[in-house]
């Protein structure tokens, strides 16, 4: 099975601006994460979504948004950008089951705000 | 919010075992024990996980202790591609949710 993509790999923006980053998961996976990651932080979950819908969400200013399609895939939409949004922004899939579970990540989005 | 607490670094010598240990004191009946590694900006790979008999896949082992406050991961035959971030993480079932909440971690510099 191919693993979880994400596009696009690196992105440079400008203060103010808005982007939108995009996951596709392993075919079969119906929950989709984002995770925010920088020095200071760490890793930080965003949100999850699951057959379309948000099922949880982290501690992140509205600015921070996503959605997810029929397909499966995700989108999450950063608007006005600060420079403290410059992170490694990861995807993860995984699959509904009984009990414990694990999350496939992907390589992520390297954002650069200027 | 992070419920394990993991050592910073460690070392360990190419060939040895790797034991890298993680507290998780405030730890339910229900929640499950993550293994995650990160390579250098690399998305976090999965590694093993359990809830409360001790596990082994190809990768590594999961000794958890009997009143599950602890845990310990032991890569058997460390290399240098070994060397990583590992996360210890603690998460409940499906049914609440599939945040992970990843603390500090543990690197581990595997020498030659």
């Amino acid at each position: 099975k191919a693993g979880v993509t994400q596009t696009p790999r690196y992105l440079i923006k400008t203060r103010g601006q808005q982007v939108t980053l995009s996951c596709s998961p392993i075919s079969g996976h119906r929950s989709v994460s984002w995770y925010q990651q920088t020095p200071g932080q760490g890793l930080q979950f965003l949100f999850e979504y699951f057959s379309e819908t948000q099922r949880n969400k982290g501690n992140f200013p509205g600015r921070f948004s996503g959605r997810q399609f029929s397909n499966s895939r995700s989108e999450m939409n950063v608007s006005t950008l600060e420079l403290g949004d410059s992170a490694l922004y990861l995807c993860a899939s995984s699959h509904r089951g009984a009990g414990g579970y694990e999350q496939y990540f992907g390589p992520g989005t390297r954002l650069t705000v200027t | 919010d992070a419920k394990t607490t993991q050592p910073p670094s460690m070392d360990c010598a190419e060939g040895r075992a790797a034991n890298l240990p993680c507290n998780h004191s405030t730890i339910s009946g229900n929640e499950y024990v993550y293994w995650y590694r990160q390579i250098h900006s690399q998305g976090p790979q999965y590694i093993i996980h359990g809830l409360k008999n001790n596990e082994t896949n190809e990768m590594a082992s999961l000794i958890i202790t009997e009143d599950r406050k602890s845990s310990t991961l032991i890569l058997p035959h460390a290399t240098l591609r070994d060397t990583a971030v590992y996360y210890c993480i603690v998460r409940g079932p499906e049914s609440t949710g599939n945040q992970f909440y990843f603390g500090t971690g543990t690197s581990l510099t595997v020498i030659p």
